[in-house]
């Protein structure tokens, strides 16, 4: 079975960083993504690991740790535009997704 | 940019009728799938196809659903009688090969009175 698990929520402010973790037990891996979820949306593909460690792609990055089944998504300098649902989805050969975290940047 | 498009946007249908949910992956995509999303739940998957055939399937996608490439650019999933848990959005997603990410289409929000 898949059990992918993120927090429900976060909230930061404008200019801050914040760090969304998650938590995988997958009978698969072939690596993990992130996306990016506005209301009513499809998911956009943010970050992609599938080595331990850090992948930075401008003010995102995202880290694994393939033993401790372990991945966190980073954003820095949050922006007002990046409130949405951040979604930790683990690849085999199709994508388990994790509930979802949302984030809320307030000014 | 390539993108995935997805007909129609949005449907309304009685519970008890057919429907089919229409797709264009990018086209020089292998792999294409089925996700619904029940709002405010999670993204699930349904099925995937690959090489002319499914190449795996969730216990949602049962004897009601199916899918079909009839032209070798669309791709569409039919719900054959429709109840009113199937309302959801239901995206469709498409990816070169099966470790590069999937590019999602703008779904359709299915709505089954």
């Amino acid at each position: 079975g898949q059990n992918i698990d993120q927090p429900t929520e976060m909230t930061a402010t404008e200019g801050a960083i914040v760090q969304i973790n998650c938590t995988y037990q997958t009978s698969g891996f072939n690596g993990l993504f992130w996306y990016q979820q506005h209301a009513g949306e499809a998911p956009t593909f943010l970050s992609y690991n599938v080595l331990d460690g850090l992948e930075e792609k401008g003010r995102f990055s995202s880290f694994l740790s393939r033993s401790k089944g372990y991945s966190y998504l980073l954003l820095k300098e949050l922006q007002m535009k990046d409130s949405a649902s951040y979604l930790c989805a683990v690849n085999d050969y199709k994508l388990s997704f994790g509930a979802g975290t949302t984030v809320t940047v307030r000014a | 940019e390539p993108e995935v498009t997805q007909t129609p946007s949005h449907q309304v249908t009685q519970m008890g009728q057919e429907v089919i949910l229409r797709c264009v992956p990018i086209s020089n995509h292998l792999y294409f799938y089925w996700y619904r999303q029940i709002l405010g739940q999670k993204v699930e998957f349904l099925v995937s196809f690959y090489n002319n055939e499914i190449s795996e399937k969730s216990e949602i996608f049962d004897d009601q659903f199916s899918v079909e490439r009839p032209d070798g650019s669309n791709f569409t999933l039919k719900i054959r009688s429709t109840k009113l848990e199937d309302s959801a959005m239901y995206f469709c997603a498409s990816r070169q090969g099966g470790s590069t990410e999937a590019f999602f289409g703008q779904g359709t929000r299915l709505t089954v009175v």
